[in-house]
């Protein structure tokens, strides 16, 4: 399968828990774009990765949330102390490069805080 | 005023007629467009790209740009069961780092056989 992998596919946590959502980008792909959808909402752009680099990441929320791109690996996506707020479906996307504008989405985690 | 607008829905067509989708985006810098379709549950798919004004067709599906407007359309013709879906309409707005799509609240179709 040479899409944009993520898992898991479904990660319920209790309040105060950490949630650590994986991305593995399209073969080929070495830009990653984590993005969420809250119930009935939108997509929202959260952060944008290269390789070891966040090149921006002005959709994040300041507290609890991180997100690394290590040279070997996949993309992580990191939320700390989970509150109920936080469920939502977190989709990752690629591309092969910053130039290339399209933008390929992987199945998404569903995260659920209880 | 929101960045990128469509009108939710649905919008509901008889198979085989023509689907016809809107969007409008308020910064004039904007460079490129998409328009994605996620099924319920589903992730968003890619269908369509367009960068330069005018129409771009791929099988059944033509998207319309005019920057000027500040105005993109997608026209689904010969509409079929099976797209009945939320169409995504998303643009990429220059910016410092550059690259993040900024998308609309969709539109959700319902084709009726």
């Amino acid at each position: 399968n040479a899409g944009v992998m993520q898992n898991p596919r479904h990660l319920v946590r209790r309040r105060g828990q950490e949630a650590r959502l994986r991305c593995s980008p399209m073969k080929g792909h070495s830009h990653v774009y984590w993005y969420r959808q809250l119930p009935e909402e939108g997509l929202k752009f959260m952060v944008y990765l290269q390789k070891e680099n966040i090149i921006d990441e002005s959709g994040m929320p300041k507290e609890r949330f991180s997100a690394e791109f290590p040279k070997e690996g996949p993309s992580i996506l990191r939320i700390q102390q989970v509150v109920r707020g936080d469920s939502a479906a977190y989709f990752c996307a690629s591309s092969p490069s910053r130039q290339a504008y399209e933008q390929y989405f992987g199945p998404g985690t569903r995260l659920t805080v209880t | 005023q929101k960045e990128v607008e469509q009108n939710s829905g649905p919008l509901s067509v008889p198979e085989g007629a023509i689907a016809s989708l809107n969007c409008t985006y308020s910064d004039r810098v904007s460079q490129s467009f998409f328009w994605y379709r996620q099924y319920s549950g589903k992730s968003p798919e890619l269908i369509m790209s367009i960068y330069s004004n005018g129409d771009k067709e791929d099988g059944r599906f033509t998207a319309q740009l005019n920057k000027a407007s500040q105005y993109v359309s997608l026209l689904i013709r010969d509409s079929q069961p099976s797209d009945s879906a939320t169409y995504l309409c998303a643009v990429n707005i220059l910016g410092a780092a550059g690259n993040k799509l900024t998308f609309g609240g969709g539109t959700r179709v319902l084709v009726k056989p």
